[in-house]
């Protein structure tokens, strides 16, 4: 059973960078089958696709966050990251990690449960 | 961005019923449509995906169709845990889109 756990800080400035690792376990970033991806859900917004990541670096960001957002993959210790610079209160909400399955067709088919981000002013 | 208008955000519901959620893209997406249920503070589940395909594990009162541009989530003899948040997701281009979810309660 494929399992993915975010961890992070939980509070953060105003301006500070935002950092975040997600843990992937019973799977390998290392497959070529796969995308790994963040989200978020803010009660301002609901559901946000942030970007995605795979196993050779190669991204896909959301344009609206495009510019603040950096995603990595470190197969060495099956996890990705995501770094948002210049964080702001609308960047608070809960963060999720995921995996992209690409068969014939694309679909989200394993989350981790969220990580709670506050930005504060 | 294509916006998914996902319709009603909240709806009431007994054990035993059937409910019909619906999803409707502002543009083609073509298949690439998949339903996931959400459990606070649990991982959001896979429960449809390629608009109409049911994922392995998931109870066969679930299931879903497409119509153009206009996908529904039904759930037949609805059970206690079926009560979340249910949310459409695009995958047909970038950047990908959910729809605003549909809470559904116990009535």
């Amino acid at each position: 059973q494929v399992q993915l756990q975010e961890s992070g800080p939980g509070l953060l400035k105003a301006s500070d960078t935002l950092s975040l690792t997600c843990s992937v376990s019973g799977g390998s970033v290392r497959s070529s089958s796969y995308y790994w991806t963040w989200i978020r859900q803010s009660p301002g917004k609901g559901l946000e696709w942030i970007g995605e990541i795979y196993y050779s670096g190669s991204t896909n960001y959301n344009p609206s966050l495009q510019g603040r957002v950096t995603m990595s993959v470190d197969t060495s210790k099956n996890h990705f990251t995501l770094k948002l610079t210049a964080v702001t209160a609308a960047d608070t909400a809960l963060y999720f990690c995921a995996r992209v399955a690409m068969d014939e067709m694309l679909y989200i088919d394993y989350w981790g449960q969220g990580t709670p981000v506050t930005v504060s002013s | 961005d294509i916006q998914l208008t996902q319709s009603p955000s909240f709806l009431s519901a007994s054990v035993g019923d059937s409910v019909a959620i619906t999803c409707r893209a502002s543009q083609a997406v073509r298949g690439f449509l998949a339903w996931y249920q959400h459990k606070p503070g649990k991982a959001p589940e896979l429960l449809i995906y390629a608009a109409s395909i049911l994922r392995s594990g998931v109870p066969s009162r679930f299931s879903g169709l497409r119509s153009g541009t206009q996908f529904t989530l039904t759930i037949n003899n609805l059970q206690p845990e079926d009560f979340a948040t249910y949310y459409c997701l695009q995958l047909n281009e970038y950047p990908y889109t959910f729809g605003q979810g549909t809470k559904l309660q116990i009535k």
